[in-house]
């Protein structure tokens, strides 16, 4: 089966511009995740979307990121404006109850904010 | 809320040693326990997950973990390392439904020939 596909893979900016990152799930996975990762630290989640609908969006900075999940497949995420301490990596994950548990990752989009 | 800790930042074996690396976690429930490696520029890959069952769990690439529950830990281990699995290494704890993975701060392994 295909991966996360997640574009774009780097994208550098300078801080109070605006940026967005896109996901493309699993076919069929109706869980999709967004998490961040700083340099030297594990992944934080953001985001998590149940088809359309937001689960959990308790640790997202709703002052400066966004995200959306249209029609229940592809994502996006935003962050506007942002900061230099929004340098980080970037994963979308997707899951499924018959993948027994367990997330598939992209590659990630790694932004650098100057 | 679920929490994860790696105490090794970085551990370094010689190729053909064995290896261990330590994952203790924190949750009320029944865990739902993983392992993740990430090479330098790639994103995460599922070693292997434990969720309920026989404690000693099997992975992809020679590795096994063994759930603890009353020491609460997750070590992952391998008994001959190759130069292949020098990476990052999370141990991460998801939620009674497997969701919400909560991430270790990760290890780091290198391997010396």
């Amino acid at each position: 089966e295909a991966g996360v596909a997640q574009s774009p893979r780097y994208k550098i900016i300078e801080k109070r511009q605006s940026v967005a990152f896109w996901c493309n799930p699993i076919s069929g996975h109706a869980t999709l995740y967004w998490y961040q990762q700083i340099l030297g630290q594990g992944p934080k989640l953001l985001i998590q979307f149940q088809n359309n609908g937001v689960v959990d969006d308790s640790q997202l900075p709703k002052d400066r990121f966004s995200a959306e999940r249209l029609k229940g497949v592809d994502s996006t995420l935003k962050i506007q404006p942002a900061k230099l301490e929004d340098s980080a990596v970037y994963l979308c994950a997707s899951s499924t109850r018959l993948s027994n548990y367990g997330y598939t990752f992209g590659s990630g989009t790694r932004l650098t904010v100057v | 809320a679920q929490s994860v800790t790696q105490p090794d930042i970085h551990i370094t074996v010689s190729e053909g040693a064995s290896l261990e690396l330590r994952c203790n976690y924190s949750y009320g429930a029944t865990p739902y326990l993983f392992w993740y490696v990430q090479s330098p520029g790639q994103g995460l890959q599922l070693l292997l997950k434990y969720f309920s069952g026989d404690t000693l769990v099997q992975g992809i690439k020679g590795f096994e973990a063994e759930f603890k529950r009353s020491q609460s830990s997750f070590n992952l281990r391998k008994p001959s390392v190759h130069w292949s699995d020098a990476a990052e290494y999370f141990c991460a704890v998801g939620d009674q439904y497997g969701n919400k993975l909560v991430f270790g701060a990760g290890t780091i392994l290198r391997v010396k020939s």
